[in-house]
């Protein structure tokens, strides 16, 4: 079975910080993966995608890691801000359709405090 | 960001009634989608369409129906709401690049709550 699975669920980190976001997934065959970013009451936004020969990506103080073979990724935050307090969803597409099915993660809540 | 549009952005209504949130984007994307989320859970498709007078149902049964008249527009509709129906409703849009690594562009989206 196709599944997305995010670690942890929730966290709270203090401004400055860094923080590392975990993703494991199962979807196969693998075309790409994307983590989005969503903030409360708004619609998720792209941060990265990663195809399987990427291992890193990065996006101002965002880096993705890709592992294919183990099949997981993370999300590393440097120097964390307020406004980086959203939730994070990791988002993997398949080869398998046109559509490019995608499975999305249940996100990880991350809060940051002053 | 992004130019897709929802509204409305709350809604509160009765059971029974009928609904229509709406979903627009400018920027000419063939394929058009409808996520329905709830707090703490994954996004869950519900409807997409590949363009005009295309639409498909997702992996989540959904008592809602949707049509595409105009490429720019996605309205979805619930003939009759009910309690059940209460989550965050979400639209995107993506390029028919027909290669599934298609970006998927979303709106802010509606969250609809019925009593």
């Amino acid at each position: 079975k196709n599944q997305v699975e995010q670690s942890p669920q929730s966290l709270i980190i203090l401004e400055g910080k860094n923080c590392t976001l975990q993703c494991n997934y199962t979807v196969s065959p693998f075309s790409n993966l994307r983590w989005y970013k969503q903030d409360t009451g708004r619609g998720p936004v792209s941060l990265t995608i990663m195809t399987f020969s990427e291992n890193t990506k990065s996006n101002g103080r965002y880096t993705a890691t890709l592992d294919a073979d183990t099949k997981q990724s993370s999300l590393h935050i440097t120097a964390s801000q307020l406004s980086d307090s959203a939730s994070y969803i990791c988002v993997v597409s398949d080869r398998g359709s046109t559509l490019g099915r995608l499975y999305f993660g249940r996100g990880t809540q991350l809060t940051v405090w002053p | 960001e992004a130019d897709i549009y929802q509204t409305p952005r709350y809604l509160v209504i009765g059971t029974g009634k009928k609904i229509t949130l709406e979903c627009s984007q400018t920027m000419g994307h063939d394929k058009m989608y409808w996520y329905q989320q709830d707090p703490g859970m994954e996004l869950h498709l519900i409807h997409y369409s590949y363009g005009v007078n295309s639409t498909e149902k997702g992996d989540l049964s959904s008592e809602s129906t949707v049509s595409r008249i105009r490429t720019e527009h996605f309205p979805l509709t619930l003939e009759s709401a009910r309690p059940s129906h209460t989550s965050q409703y979400l639209c995107a849009s993506s390029d028919r690049t027909g290669t599934g690594d298609d970006e998927q562009y979303f709106g802010p989206g509606t969250r609809l709550t019925v009593t």
